[in-house]
């Protein structure tokens, strides 16, 4: 069966360093995002990416964060200067089409800012 | 204040017993979806009601969406081990409802 699938599973990184987390959405997907969760807390809305180009973002979608799909598979995003609170599960999410048609979650990447 | 709320926070209850969650707004909603969650895991997709007053089954678990659309249930019979895990209710919000936006969640535990 189809999946997203994120790489790492778990990245450690020093305070002010940059991070690139990736993602293989589901391969006929044309609609892609990023959700993050702060341990106990809610699953929280980063960007959506369609047709190469941000759709809307968050206000914790600051200048500090970034995407990018660079080729045909590859969707990721990156944090130039991480921060501690930056320290979430970061999800990945891909979907045939807009609106109300179902999003496919990856497993995660654990980032762990020290 | 959060757009929905969950309650229980959290759940423990023995195998083979009934449980209802629930999932609660003020804002009337044109749709809302129930996700599970594992530890690990990204959420995964249980459900999407629209109508309300609607009820969908899926297996032993039972969704509702109120009659007001402000509203939805999770009621899950004869619980079992493999249930455990996080329960979320969402709604689409954000340019063409392209943006899921979670509750918090209701932990929930079976004990054997």
């Amino acid at each position: 069966e189809p999946e997203v699938t994120q790489t790492p599973s778990h990245q450690v990184t020093q305070m002010g360093q940059e991070v690139i987390l990736r993602c293989v959405p589901i391969s006929n997907h044309l609609y892609f995002y990023w959700y993050r969760q702060i341990l106990g807390q809610k699953v929280e809305f980063l960007v959506s990416f369609y047709n190469n180009e941000i759709s809307e973002k968050s206000e914790i979608f600051d200048d500090q964060f970034s995407v990018e799909r660079p080729d045909g598979s590859n969707f990721t995003l990156k944090i130039r200067s991480t921060k501690l609170e930056d320290s979430a599960m970061y999800f990945c999410a891909s979907k045939t089409s807009g609106g109300g048609a179902e999003a496919f979650f990856g497993q995660g990447t654990r980032l762990t800012v020290v | 204040t959060q757009l929905l709320e969950q309650s229980p926070q959290f759940l423990s209850i023995q195998e083979g017993e009934n449980l209802t969650v629930y999932c609660n707004s003020s804002s009337v909603f044109s749709s809302l979806q129930w996700y599970r969650q594992e530890p690990g895991e990204g959420p995964v997709l249980l459900v999407t009601v629209v109508t309300g007053g609607e009820v969908k089954k899926l297996k032993r678990l039972t969704f509702q969406f109120g009659d007001a659309r402000k509203d939805s249930s999770l009621h899950i019979t004869a619980a079992q081990p493999g249930d455990t895990g996080l329960y979320l209710c969402a709604l689409l919000r954000g340019r063409g409802d392209d943006k899921i936006i979670f509750g918090k969640g209701t932990r929930l535990h079976i004990l054997p």
